[in-house]
Formats: C-alpha cells, sequence, structure tokens
C-alpha cells in the first residue's frame, strides 16, 4: 500500500524563523509529488514536483523533489503569522497494470505549522 | 475563475439517517474527485469520475456510499443509512482533464458530517 510520511507533525515557530517540512513516500510508480496549503478550509495548491533536483519557488515558499531519496522538503523563509497552517504532501503513482487508478492522491498527515508574533 | 463549492459546509445527522453531500468542480473540470479525513487521520481517496462516468471508485468504503455526477457537472455523494463512523470532512476536487496526464486537483471548503 502507498505510504506518506510527513514531518513534523507539529512545529511553533516564531516570526522571521525559517522552516523546513519533510515528506517523505513509498508509492508504487511514483509519477509526481504535490504540496497544499489548509488554513481553515479548502486545501490550497502551492507545488507539484515531477522531476528530482528542480527547486520550485513561490515568494517566501520553495520545494524540491529527491528521487533517490524519495522525499521532499518544502522551505518558508522569514515566516509570517499568515503562514499558520497545516501544510499537506500528497502523491500520484503512475498508471497501475489496469490504467484505472491515475488521479488518487494519497496523502500524508499533515504538519501543523503555528507561527508566533 | 470560482473554486469548487460544496453544500452543506456542515450536516449533523442521526445514525441511520441519510444524507447528500453536493460538489460543485471548476467550470470546465472534466476530472472531479471525493476524499474523506476522518478525525486524526490522513486525507483519502474516495473515488474519481471523468465527466460523467466513474474512473476509480476503489476508495469508496461499502455499498453505503453512492456517488453520482449526471450531466458531468456537479456531483453527489449520498450515504445511506449513516453510521458514526462515517463522521469526517468530506472533500470534493477537480481538475482539468488530458487524458491520463496528471493535472494538479483544487479542493473545495469540505462537508463536516456529523453523526451522532
Amino acid at each position: 500500500e502507498d505510504k506518506v510520511v510527513q514531518s513534523p507533525l507539529s512545529l511553533v515557530v516564531h516570526e522571521g524563523d525559517t522552516v523546513t517540512l519533510n515528506c517523505s513516500y513509498e508509492v508504487t510508480n511514483f509519477r509526481s509529488l504535490l504540496w497544499y496549503k489548509q488554513e481553515k478550509k479548502a486545501p490550497t495548491f502551492l507545488f507539484m514536483l515531477t522531476s528530482s533536483g528542480i527547486e520550485k519557488k513561490s515568494g517566501r515558499l520553495s520545494s524540491i523533489l529527491d528521487k533517490k531519496e524519495l522525499s521532499s522538503i518544502l522551505n518558508i523563509t522569514a515566516t509570517q503569522t499568515g503562514d499558520s497552517a497545516i501544510y499537506l504532501c500528497a502523491v500520484f503513482r503512475g498508471l497501475d497494470a489496469g490504467g484505472t487508478s491515475y488521479g488518487k492522491l494519497t496523502f500524508g498527515q499533515g504538519t501543523i505549522l503555528t507561527v508566533h508574533p | 475563475e470560482a473554486g469548487v463549492t460544496q453544500f452543506p459546509s456542515h450536516s449533523v445527522i442521526e445514525k441511520g439517517q441519510t444524507v447528500t453531500l453536493r460538489c460543485d468542480p471548476i467550470s470546465g473540470h472534466d476530472n472531479l474527485y471525493w476524499y474523506r479525513r476522518v478525525m486524526g487521520k490522513e486525507i483519502k481517496f474516495l473515488l474519481h469520475f471523468v465527466k460523467e462516468s466513474k474512473q476509480d471508485e476503489s476508495g469508496m468504503p461499502n455499498n453505503r456510499f453512492l456517488a453520482e455526477r449526471t450531466g458531468g457537472t456537479y456531483s453527489t455523494l449520498k450515504v445511506q443509512p449513516a453510521e458514526l463512523e462515517d463522521s469526517g470532512v468530506y472533500f470534493c476536487a477537480s481538475s482539468r482533464y488530458a487524458g491520463l496526464f496528471q493535472y494538479e486537483q483544487y479542493f473545495g471548503p469540505g462537508t463536516r458530517l456529523t453523526v451522532t
């Protein structure tokens, strides 16, 4: 069974700190990894990573995939209170033998980030 | 562009009753997904529609759950009869369709279902 593990499960920092969130996976026929941010309701899409070693960046957030280590990290620099949220990691697998299970995302438990002023 | 919407936002029902959840995907998104998070656990896949067809329903827990997407637009997820273990947050997501290519999925705010 596919497995996605995030660490730490929770993290408390102060504004201005830099944080690194981790995601590791065990997925048959891995295809891509996605990061989402969930504040109150809907998880919002951050990044989709398919190629190893290529950093994706959006403002103070960046992420990179390491296919050799079966993992990804999400970095947030100069954190702000608005970064407080649950950060979710999810993976797509490639086509299975039957060619049907290509749309499902497998999620990790999430990392709860709290940024204090 | 309007996002994925879900209705209701919260539903409280008694064990044995029926509840129907609705999801309206982003306009033009042919892929529609249902997921569920029960308390303390990760978000788990339930099923995937491509237009009106069920592509993958491997995550549906049992035959008390019925999902439909008539006309390939909005979708409903009916739980009948509801059991206590069905409590959780039900998320809907949608994405563009391009055959087997996997686009990012956009999520709705979820419906919190409480079965008492």
